[in-house]
């Protein structure tokens, strides 16, 4: 069971970058699925999710509105837009332990690097 | 500044028991179950402790949570060296709808 991370990189404040996490041993489908960053020196910052069944979103404020997240049979993606050097940080994509949006995260990729900067 | 707060940091010595709470409110710890986990730097988050006090295979019962109102707390017994890390508590806000985390406890084993 892993989930990997791909997509971060650098990018100048205002751009977009698209985040996808690809899930192996198991089919990621029937779970809710999120993403939840780590600035530098800072803690854990929960960011979006998506449930497990019907797709319902919620969004963190900070996040709410240059965000989006989706999901297919076995990967998720976070869009983002709009970024701000704010965003900067580690996103780790997470396995809800169900299809509901508010059970734990239970299985983490390793994270992917988004760096925001001119 | 998080909705759940934590001590900064905590610390014991080898043996010891200690013990790292969260605090919050009514429409998220007081109504919903409390998460906690262990994060080492570089590396992903950990699940520890989830549902009423249940434990992912592999993490030692030397982990245990509970809750009480709208606070919960995690205790290490028997602490080890290996222990040394950061530690989280989340849980989801009902009238919020969103996921909260605290800011974090960084435990030293002195």
């Amino acid at each position: 069971v892993r989930l990997l991370e791909s997509g971060g990189g650098l990018a100048q404040p205002g751009e977009s970058l698209r985040l996808s996490c690809a899930a192996s041993g198991f089919s990621f489908s029937a779970y809710a699925k999120s993403w939840v960053r780590q600035a530098p020196g800072k803690g854990l910052e929960w960011v979006a999710t998506i449930s497990g069944r019907g797709g319902s979103v919620y969004y963190a404020e900070s996040v709410k509105g240059r965000f989006s997240i989706s999901g297919d049979r076995n990967t998720v993606y976070l869009q983002t837009g709009s970024l701000k050097t704010d965003d900067t940080a580690v996103y780790f994509c997470a396995k809800g332990n169900s299809w509901e949006p508010f059970d734990a995260f239970d299985v983490w990729g390793q994270g992917t690097v988004v760096t925001v900067s001119s | 500044q998080s909705v759940l707060t934590q001590p900064p940091s905590a610390s014991g010595t080898p043996g010891q028991r200690v013990t790292i709470s969260c605090s919050g409110g009514r429409a998220n710890i007081g109504s919903n179950f409390v998460y906690w986990y262990q994060k080492f730097p570089g590396t992903a988050p950990k699940l520890l402790i989830y549902r009423r006090n249940q434990r992912p295979s592999g993490v030692p019962d030397r982990f245990s949570g509970s809750k009480s109102g709208t606070s919960a707390s995690l205790a290490i017994s028997g602490l080890r060296s290996e222990d040394e890390a950061d530690y989280y508590c989340a849980t989801w806000d009902d009238s919020l709808s969103v996921w909260l985390f605290g800011g974090g406890t960084k435990l030293t084993v002195l």
